[in-house]
């Protein structure tokens, strides 16, 4: 089975701090992603990357950065925490193939609060 | 860009009935593919069904099955025979046929699904 783990479910930070959020997989996916999921917004795409090193902006990448040194992990990192970055964060993994069978893998998310 | 589009946001259906979560989507590629996602509360989001676009027969998987209308732009979700652990939040997601890249996903808003026993 594929895993896709993230390193808290909850997590509270207080305004201004830098916070970091660790995604993992274990099914050498070359692709990994970070979305924020709001409701009524659904998921929105932040930043992804398709190889080591490598990586590219989404919709909404303004106050996050990304880091992926090792194909298994992807960080997403809030460099100055915001109130307005409060929200549920999501990590997904996948094969780069563009085949019909690819779908993305999930992490179980991290709830971020920012106080 | 491609949009995609969940008009309903909270659904509700007695338990063995049959609900219809509606989708659509905007874009303006002939090849692409269509997915529905659920997450049940607090448990991580999994693939339902997924669809190709030059593919005219709708997909189905046990009771959960889709109505692809190519030329509206709908991807509607049938689940029959609804179960209490079918309740969970239903998103509908639309993804390029692109050779190069990360084959991202856009996502509509979500539905909610309460099963009533």
């Amino acid at each position: 089975d594929v895993k896709v783990t993230q390193s808290s479910r909850y997590l509270v930070k207080r305004t201004g701090e830098k916070v970091f959020l660790e995604c993992v997989q274990d099914m050498d996916h070359e692709n990994m992603f970070w979305y924020r999921q709001d409701p009524g917004l659904g998921l929105r795409l932040i930043y992804f990357s398709y190889d080591v090193k490598m990586k590219e902006k989404g919709d909404i990448p303004e106050g996050y950065s990304v880091s992926r040194e090792k194909k298994e992990r992807f960080s997403l990192i809030l460099e100055s925490a915001s109130t307005n970055q409060t929200s549920m964060y999501l990590c997904a993994s996948s094969l780069r193939d563009r085949g019909y069978y690819n779908e993305q893998f999930f992490g179980p998310g991290t709830r971020l609060t920012v106080l | 860009a491609q949009t995609v589009t969940q008009s309903q946001p909270e659904m509700s259906v007695q338990e063995a009935e049959t609900v219809t979560l509606s989708c659509t989507y905007d874009t303006s590629e002939s090849d692409y593919y269509l997915f529905w996602y659920k997450q049940p509360p607090s448990r991580q989001m999994i693939l339902v069904i997924r669809q190709e676009a030059y593919k005219q027969q709708n997909a189905t998987e046990n009771r959960f099955s889709v109505n692809f209308q190519k030329a509206a732009k709908s991807f509607s979700l049938k689940i029959s025979d609804s179960q209490l652990g079918d309740a969970a939040m239903y998103f509908c997601a639309y993804r390029s046929d692109i050779i190069q890249g990360a084959q991202k996903l856009v996502f509509g808003q979500g539905t909610r699904l309460t099963i009533n026993p």
